[in-house]
């Protein structure tokens, strides 16, 4: 029963590279979200998905795009990565209407850039 | 988007009960009222949620109040391992609210 699978767990950036931060689910969830969290704060949404096919921007997007081309799949890409860009990202998935809408989390990626 | 408000951090003994407050004033008749948890070092993870009535699980108890402005997460028996953030958020189950949007929550310290 794996969940909500992201990889990879940890990377070092250097500024101005670009990387795909993967995530992966298989509880056929049609919501799934990407979060940051920077250390000693609280989860900003980067971007969200309702279904294959369907993206839109959260609070912080600036710096990220996203692609949507299956249920499971919801990489998270950064282009020209910034030391601002620096921290744990979290993917999320979840059923989007109905009353089982219990949201299930990854582990996170931890990203450095320097 | 509804808001909700909770106090920055609490304080609690092992094996004592802990009441976790929420404040949700302006919250809608279609929100749903969740709360989730930040272990250390890991992703949230789902605690429970409710709309009216009192909600009991395994993990917690949650008691919504009669006007539905405010609730609390009940703890019955705190242990180490529910040293935490605790997260209270509304989430519209009338469809239009697609976002799931955290605030800062409540930091839980639980002393031995």
């Amino acid at each position: 029963n794996a969940g909500v699978t992201q990889t990879p767990k940890f990377r070092i950036l250097k500024i101005g590279q670009s990387m795909t931060l993967q995530c992966t689910q298989d509880m056929n969830h049609n919501y799934m979200y990407w979060y940051r969290q920077d250390p000693g704060m609280g989860l900003k949404l980067i971007y969200y998905s309702v279904g294959a096919g369907i993206t839109d921007k959260g609070e912080v997007p600036n710096g990220y795009n996203v692609s949507r081309s299956t249920t499971e799949d919801f990489p998270l890409r950064l282009e020209l990565a910034a030391p601002s860009q620096t921290s744990v990202y979290f993917c999320a998935s979840s059923y989007g209407t109905g009353m089982n809408t219990e949201a299930f989390f990854g582990q996170g990626t931890r990203l450095t850039v320097v | 988007d509804a808001k909700t408000t909770q106090p920055n951090s609490m304080e609690s003994n092992e094996e004592e009960p802990v009441h976790l407050p929420c404040n949700h004033s302006t919250i809608s008749g279609t929100d749903y009222i969740h709360w989730y948890r930040q272990l250390p070092s890991q992703g949230p993870e789902y605690v429970i949620h409710g709309l009216t009535s009192n909600v009991n699980n395994r993990m917690a108890s949650l008691a919504i109040a009669e006007d539905r402005k405010s609730s609390t997460l009940i703890l019955h028996r705190a242990t180490l391992r529910d040293a935490a953030v605790y997260y209270c958020i509304l989430r519209d189950y009338g469809g239009s609210n697609y976002k799931l949007t955290f605030g800062k929550g409540t930091l839980l310290t639980v002393n031995p």
